[in-house]
């Protein structure tokens, strides 16, 4: 089976300063892995996606996140925030031949000015 | 154009009543998808479907939940006898494919959920 674990619950962080949100997976097999964002009282919004190909991938808003296979890991990061980054952020996996997504229990990004 | 809709948005009941939650996918999505998510956690998967058939009902925490998609499109998500421990947002997804080779097209767009609270 296959496991998210979010390894932060919250992160404050100062605006225009570098953030990374941390997500380690546990998975016998190959899977995709996915971050969204929930923003106050809004459903869940794609931010990223890793299927394959380069480990650097690029999302909206500005973030990005990098595949490390080795480390089990697929950590989000933005260079600089802004307040309206403001949210709570999901990291999941799902099988590479299946549907399903496995999600971590979030981790909250306060932007503070 | 539209997105993913649930209705309602909001839903309270007593402890034992039952309820139905509906799900509007995205017009011409053929895979759905029911998540859970309790407070302070993730979205936990409950139930999947393939057109009108629940290819992967793995997640449903036991038999007092059921759900359908009659026709392929609309899906309903059924509780009964509830219990305050089915409090929860209850969160519906859809994608344009199920088809394994084509994975760009199955990513999911979720709805805004539906916010059960059991007396």
């Amino acid at each position: 089976a296959q496991s998210v674990t979010q390894l932060d619950s919250q992160v404050p962080v100062f605006e225009e300063a570098p953030v990374e949100l941390r997500c380690n997976y546990s998975s016998s097999v190959s899977v995709y892995l996915f971050w969204y964002v929930q923003y106050p009282n809004q459903g869940l919004q794609l931010l990223l996606k890793y299927l394959s190909g380069s480990t650097l991938v690029k999302g909206i808003n500005g973030f990005e996140a990098e595949f490390n296979k080795s480390q089990t890991s697929f950590h989000l990061r933005k260079p600089s925030v802004h307040i309206s980054d403001t949210a709570e952020y999901f990291c999941a996996v799902s099988l590479e031949y299946g549907n399903k997504l496995v999600f971590g229990a979030g981790t909250i990004l306060r932007v503070k000015s | 154009g539209a997105g993913v809709s649930q209705t309602p948005s909001n839903k309270v009941t007593e402890k034992g009543k039952y309820v139905e939650l509906r799900c509007d996918p995205i017009s011409g999505h053929t895979a759905l998808y029911w998540y859970r998510q309790s407070l302070g956690q993730g979205p936990e998967f409950l139930i999947y479907f393939q057109g009108t058939g629940a290819a992967d009902d793995s997640g449903l925490p036991n038999d007092r939940f059921f759900a359908v998609r009659p026709e392929g499109s609309v899906s309903t998500l059924k509780i009964q006898r509830t219990e305050r421990g089915d409090s929860a947002v209850y969160l519906c997804a859809s994608s344009l494919t199920w088809e394994i080779s084509n994975t760009p097209r199955r990513e999911q767009f979720f709805g805004p959920g539906t916010r059960l609270t059991v007396l």
